[in-house]
């Protein structure tokens, strides 16, 4: 059965510091891979999407994240998080012979202190 | 604009009772897609609807449950002899349905479900 594991369930990290949040799935085709955020009182919205191109994937307010096909990962990075980065962060993949049949990671709660 | 509202927002139940959620996607989405989250854990898919029909409902857990979207915006699901295992946060998402795969999700913002 298709899977997708998220390491970290809860990150603390003072403002600044980079964080980088694993990703990694267990599928054999391909797939299109999203990062979607909650932040606290608010619904879940998109960060950023990959389904082709350049592994290299830039979102918003300064997020990215890097498909490693070999290693079947999609980690999400930001060089410098401030405390308005505090959310819930889940990995999401949606293999494209399943239209539109979505797994999500169980999150990863990051909290920034000032 | 509208973004997905969902109602109620809060609602709890006896066990064995009958419950209807109700989402209203963004309007022109034609794809709409119902998720469950249990504490601790993120979405987990129950089905997807492309217009009226429901493309794909393999995540559905059992004959207990049941969604519809009779004209291809507003969608109910429905929960028959609720347990208290059905006790979770249920999700709504729309989007514009062109390519499903690709498009963003917009999500509302859950019903929470709290079976005695």
């Amino acid at each position: 059965a298709q899977s997708v594991s998220q390491h970290n369930h809860h990150v603390i990290l003072s403002e600044a510091a980079s964080l980088e949040l694993g990703c990694n799935y267990s599928y054999g085709g391909t797939v299109n891979l999203f990062w979607y955020v909650q932040y606290p009182g608010q619904h879940l919205q998109l960060l950023l999407k990959y389904f082709s191109g350049d592994p290299l994937v830039k979102g918003i307010k300064g997020f990215e994240a890097e498909f490693i096909k070999s290693k079947f990962s999609f980690n999400l990075r930001k060089p410098s998080v401030q405390w308005s980065d505090t959310a819930e962060y889940f990995c999401a993949v949606n293999p494209t012979d399943s239209w539109g049949k979505f797994q999500f990671g169980a999150g990863t709660q990051v909290v920034v202190t000032p | 604009g509208a973004g997905v509202s969902q109602t109620p927002s809060n609602k709890v139940t006896e066990k064995g009772k009958y419950v209807e959620l109700r989402c209203d996607p963004i309007s022109g989405h034609t794809a709409l897609y119902w998720y469950r989250q249990s504490l601790g854990q993120g979405p987990e898919f129950l089905i997807y609807f492309q217009g009226t029909g429901a493309a794909d409902d393999s995540g559905l857990p059992n004959d207990r449950f049941f969604a519809v979207r009779p004209e291809g915006s507003v969608s109910t699901l429905k929960i028959q002899r609720t347990e208290r295992g059905d006790s979770a946060v249920y999700l709504c998402a729309s989007s514009p349905g062109r390519t499903p795969h690709t498009d963003t999700q917009y999500f509302g913002p859950g019903t929470r479900l709290t079976v005695l």
